[in-house]
Parts: structure tokens; sequence; C-alpha cells
């Protein structure tokens, strides 16, 4: 079992949905990243979080570390939105980051 | 200022063949992180630096893997004698690593391909 599980792997939605992406974690972690991917591009970080709840735009990111759950959210999708998204979790030795296998995100005008 | 680089975009080699590959981070950051990205695998950690130091090479998936950090800045990760199951993209990345600001920064990656 890895040790950052995302779902969905694969999500279609129609410009304007609300999307949720989720993240479990087996592992103690010290915070857990966001990170968006576009096809052959470079990795951009888009959320670090430790508890509780982050807002950026569009984007929401929580947290729930009792539950070793985050959700990331995005309100009013756009085509541009289409990217991976990755959740990485970095543990107690603050550095080393794991990441989960991506969830491909395609939003269709 | 500028974010972190990395050169080149792109690297074709043959089988057999050493290859170096180089990270620029953003100034100051003491924490530097080599990560690969290979097909069907999802990212995976290579090596941490703090400093000039390596203190966990625990990612590299071979001892044709070696890497450096010069100055606390500039870092080469090198490749001996690549393999077919090299190719990937290399992604670099840096951070602060004092205080809370752990969050890292990531390059545009290098992609290779080993034929």
């Amino acid at each position: 079992k890895n040790e950052v599980e995302q779902s969905p792997q694969n999500l279609t939605a129609q410009e304007g949905e609300f999307i949720t992406i989720n993240c479990s974690y087996s592992v103690g972690i010290s915070a857990l990243h966001w990170l968006q991917q576009h096809p052959g591009g470079g990795i951009v970080s888009l959320f670090m979080l430790s508890s509780g709840k982050k807002k950026h735009g569009r984007l929401i990111a929580t947290i729930n570390i009792q539950e070793k759950h985050s959700s990331l959210h995005i309100t009013a999708s756009h085509p541009r939105d289409s990217a991976v998204y990755i959740c990485a979790v970095r543990g107690g030795s603050n550095y080393k980051l794991t990441f989960g296998k991506g969830t491909l995100l395609t939003v269709n005008p | 200022g500028a974010g972190v680089s990395q050169s080149p975009s792109n690297k074709v080699t043959e089988k057999g063949k050493d290859v170096e590959l180089r990270c620029d981070p953003i100034s100051g950051h003491t924490a530097l992180y080599w990560y690969r990205q290979s097909l069907g695998q999802g990212l995976e950690f290579l090596i941490y630096f703090q400093g000039n130091s390596a203190p966990d090479k625990s990612g590299l998936p071979s001892d044709r893997f070696s890497a450096e950090r010069t100055g606390g800045s500039v870092s080469t990760l090198t490749i001996q004698r690549t393999q077919q199951e090299d190719s990937a993209v290399y992604l670099c990345a840096s951070s602060w690593s004092r205080g809370r600001s752990y969050e890292q920064y990531f390059g545009p990656g290098t992609r290779l391909t080993v034929t």
C-alpha cells in the first residue's frame, strides 16, 4: 500500500463544475503539499498546509490531521485548470516529500 | 528573483554513456532536492542536500547515480553508464530550511531519454 493515496486517478468535468480531489496518507506528517503539473510543464506548488484550510483564488485546500486526509477543491472549474494534481506529504524529518500518483483533471468547455 | 533553473531541458543519450544534469536553486535556499518522475511511476525522491552535505541519499537507485553540490548553490546529478530504465524527467527543488518555511520550489525538469 502506498503511503499516499489519491482519488480519483482521472477526473473529467464540465466547465463551471465544482471539483474535489482527495488525498489520504498513512504516516505521520509535518506538512502536506498540493502540486500542479500541466502537460509537458513544470511543477508548481499550490498549497502547503499542516492544519485547517487555505484558499487561493478558486482553489481551496483542507486537511484533517486526525483522519490523515486532505482535499483540494476547485470552484467554477475552467479548461485551464486541466492538469495533474499531486498530493505530497512531508514527514517529521521536515524535508523529504512522498508523493501520490496524481489525479489527471480534464475540464471540458 | 529567478526561480529554480535546470539544464539541459532535454537530453538524449546512448545507453552506456554518462550524463550530468544541473540545478541552480533559488538564491539563498539552503536545501536542495532531486526527484525523478518516471512514466507510470510518479515522483520519487532521490537525494537531499543541506548546504553542501547530503544527509539523505536513500533514494538514489544505484551506485551509478551520484550528486554533488558546491558553494551551497549549484548541484549536479551524474548518472554513469546510463540504462534505458533511467529515462525519466529529473526534477530539482529548493527551499529554505529555517523556521517553518519548508515550501519547495520546483525547477522545470530535465527530460532524459536513453536510447
